[in-house]
């Protein structure tokens, strides 16, 4: 059974501080999304990393897959008060036809981004 | 990408009926997921429901609890039966698309059920 582990799972920091959000899974996979999510709202597409080595940056936050570790990094720089949300990587064990489809979620890393 | 609408938003319901959920995309896709997401917690997939053929569940989740429909390629219903309490949740559908970041998967809206 695939597994996929966040941490951390809560997170305060200071407006202008930079942090990593981490992310292991268990089984072999070389695909791997970010998503957001806003306190009531849907799930927003952050990043798809697709081979290893794959990075990936918009704005402020920078999205990075090691296949082979089985770990991927979400980094944000220089925090602001708009990046305050739920972060979910999620994992696709699927090759072929049915890679894109069953995806593993993590628990979430809740980001608070204090002024 | 793709646009998703879901009914209801939200419902608040009785324990031992049903509800039937809505998903309507606004472009013809081939997969449709369906997940679950309790109060506070991550997504768990329920199923996987591709036009044409039967829903394809995960370990779990059985089709005479949710059973799925998934008529065309931009439509698709799941129905919650027989509800208790731990049924509240958040149901969302989603479906696989491509767009500006590759190809991934867009969520619906959810919607936010609770059984009483």
């Amino acid at each position: 059974e695939l597994k996929v582990e966040q941490n951390p799972l809560f997170l305060s920091m200071q407006e202008g501080k930079n942090y990593t959000i981490y992310c292991n899974y268990s089984t072999t996979s070389d695909r791997l999304y970010w998503y957001r999510q806003d306190p009531g709202k849907s799930l927003e597409s952050l990043f798809v990393l697709l081979s290893n080595g794959a990075v990936k940056q918009e704005g402020r936050l920078m999205a990075s897959l090691d296949t082979k570790a089985r770990l991927s990094t979400l980094h944000i720089t220089a925090a602001v008060h708009d990046l305050s949300a739920t972060y979910f990587c999620a994992v696709d064990p699927g090759v072929g036809e049915t890679s894109g489809s069953r995806l593993t979620f993590g628990e979430g890393t809740q980001l608070t981004v204090n002024p | 990408s793709a646009v998703i609408s879901q009914k209801p938003s939200r419902d608040i319901c009785q324990r031992g009926t049903s509800l039937t959920i809505q998903c309507q995309v606004d472009s013809q896709v081939t997969m449709m997921f369906w997940y679950r997401q309790q109060p506070g917690q991550s997504l768990t997939l329920i199923a996987t429901a591709n036009q044409g053929s039967e829903a394809t569940y995960e370990s779990g989740f059985v089709i005479d609890k949710f059973p799925i429909s998934r008529p065309n390629l931009t439509f698709s219903t799941l129905t919650v039966s027989n509800m208790s309490p731990e049924d509240s949740s958040i149901y969302l559908c989603s479906v696989l698309a491509s767009g500006r970041l590759g190809e991934t998967q867009y969520f619906g809206p959810g919607t936010r059920l609770l059984v009483l």
